[in-house]
């Protein structure tokens, strides 16, 4: 089954930095690559996601790059702000052309700390 | 409703008592997911749904548990004879169709 790997386990920035979070994967097959926040007590939210047949995607502050030839993806957050203090999941899974997809799987988690 | 319901969100029961949990999806989702989050640890997948058909239960750690989703909407995931280790958030989510998913507020389970 797929295995995915998330570094840092926690990472502490000053606010205005950015932030690099980083996930590799070992199934070849999979093609959908979503990064989930989650603030303490609340459940995970999408906050951007990536399929295998683009690079790169930007939403605002936040882009996700994935590299399918060494099989990682990371999220990068730049102009950090308090907000943004959260746990950061990535997620792997295989998603059909004809619709519907399998069970993702979680990296541990990246909690990201935004010193004032 | 406007997003995924759970119920219990709190059940605390004794060690060897079966629970039973409660997920309805947000209306019209065809895809259905159970996933079992530790503190500090990122959800687990358990288990999911299309329509009504369980599509894959690999997820499941034993024949204690076990997922239901009769008629394509509520899903009950059920765990007999509950043990300590069984104590955890779990999550329901749902997805139109494999696009977005959408997570509930889970379900804390306490096995004392």
């Amino acid at each position: 089954g797929e295995n995915v790997e998330q570094h840092p386990s926690t990472l502490s920035v000053q606010e205005g930095d950015s932030a690099v979070i980083k996930c590799t994967y070992s199934d070849s097959a999979s093609n959908y690559f979503p990064w989930y926040k989650q603030e303490l007590g609340k459940r995970p939210q999408l906050i951007i996601d990536i399929r295998s047949n683009v690079g790169e995607k930007k939403d605002q502050r936040i882009a996700v790059t994935l590299n399918k030839t060494a099989k990682h993806f990371s999220l990068h957050i730049t102009e950090t702000q308090p907000e943004d203090s959260a746990v950061y999941f990535c997620a792997a899974s295989i998603m059909y052309s004809g619709g519907g997809a399998d069970g993702l799987t979680f990296g541990k988690g990246t909690h990201l700390i935004i010193q004032p | 409703g406007a997003g995924v319901s759970q119920s219990p969100r709190y059940k605390v029961t004794k060690r060897g008592q079966d629970v039973a949990l409660r997920c309805d999806p947000i209306s019209g989702h065809v895809s259905l997911y159970w996933y079992r989050q530790a503190l500090g640890q990122g959800p687990e997948f358990l288990t999911y749904f299309n329509y009504e058909a369980q599509q894959d239960k690999s997820g499941l750690p034993n024949d204690r548990f076990s997922a239901e989703r009769p008629e394509g909407s509520i899903s009950t995931l059920t765990i007999q004879r509950t043990e300590q280790r069984d104590s955890a958030m779990y999550r329901c989510a749902s997805s139109p169709r494999g696009n977005t998913i959408y997570f509930g507020e889970g379900s804390w389970l306490t096995v004392v």
